[in-house]
């Protein structure tokens, strides 16, 4: 079954770090999306993509967060100047049909920001 | 801003006994999905509801999606040990903006 690969698994950068995160969405699916998941916590929505562009973002995803679509494969995830409380799970997603529609999302990426 | 309430948020239960959960809002939801969330692991995808009224099965588990959108519920029946897990709804209010999870239901089953 096709899935959506998220590496690195684990990450622990210093606070004031620029970090990427990256993420290989479905081959043949055209949405992107970033949640992240504060431990204990609900997850919460950053960010979807689609055609090249941000399709919506969430008053988490500030000016220290960017994403990318660099080449055909790889969505990726930056945080310009990490802080502590950035320290999540971080999950991409993609889905084939649209924004609402049968998301697969990658097993995640741990950042500890210290 | 959409807000997504899910009840009961802990769940413990013997093997082989029914349960339902809940997710609720004001909101309208143009769709709405269920998934399952193990420990350290990205949710996965159980089912996705879009029509008022809406009723699908997987197996053992039984969707419902309210009339008016707003509401949907999650049923298992003579749930397995199998079925533990953190059980979440996401919903979509309308074609501008992306979907947003509940906080779950924290399903444990005893053998």
């Amino acid at each position: 079954e096709p899935e959506v690969t998220q590496t690195p698994s684990h990450q622990v950068t210093q606070m004031g770090q620029e970090v990427i995160l990256r993420c290989v969405p479905i081959s043949n699916h055209l949405y992107f999306y970033w949640y992240r998941q504060i431990l204990g916590q609900k997850v919460e929505f950053l960010v979807s993509f689609y055609n090249n562009e941000i399709s919506e973002k969430s008053e988490i995803f500030d000016d220290q967060f960017s994403v990318e679509r660099p080449d055909g494969s790889n969505f990726t995830l930056k945080i310009r100047s990490t802080k502590l409380e950035d320290s999540a799970m971080y999950f991409c997603a993609s889905s084939e049909v649209g924004r609402g529609y049968g998301y697969t999302f990658g097993s995640g990426t741990r950042l500890t920001v210290v | 801003t959409q807000l997504l309430e899910q009840s009961p948020q802990f769940l413990s239960i013997q093997e082989g006994e029914n349960l339902t959960v809940y997710c609720n809002s004001s909101s309208v939801f143009s769709s709405l999905q269920w998934y399952r969330q193990e420990p350290g692991e990205g949710p996965v995808l159980l089912v996705t509801v879009v029509t008022g009224g809406e009723v699908k099965k997987l197996k053992r588990l039984t969707f419902q999606f309210g009339d008016a959108r707003k509401d949907s519920s999650l049923h298992i029946t003579a749930a397995q040990p199998g079925d533990t897990g953190l059980y979440l709804c996401a919903g979509r209010e309308n074609n501008n903006n992306d979907m947003r999870f509940g906080a779950g239901t924290r399903l444990t089953v005893k053998p």
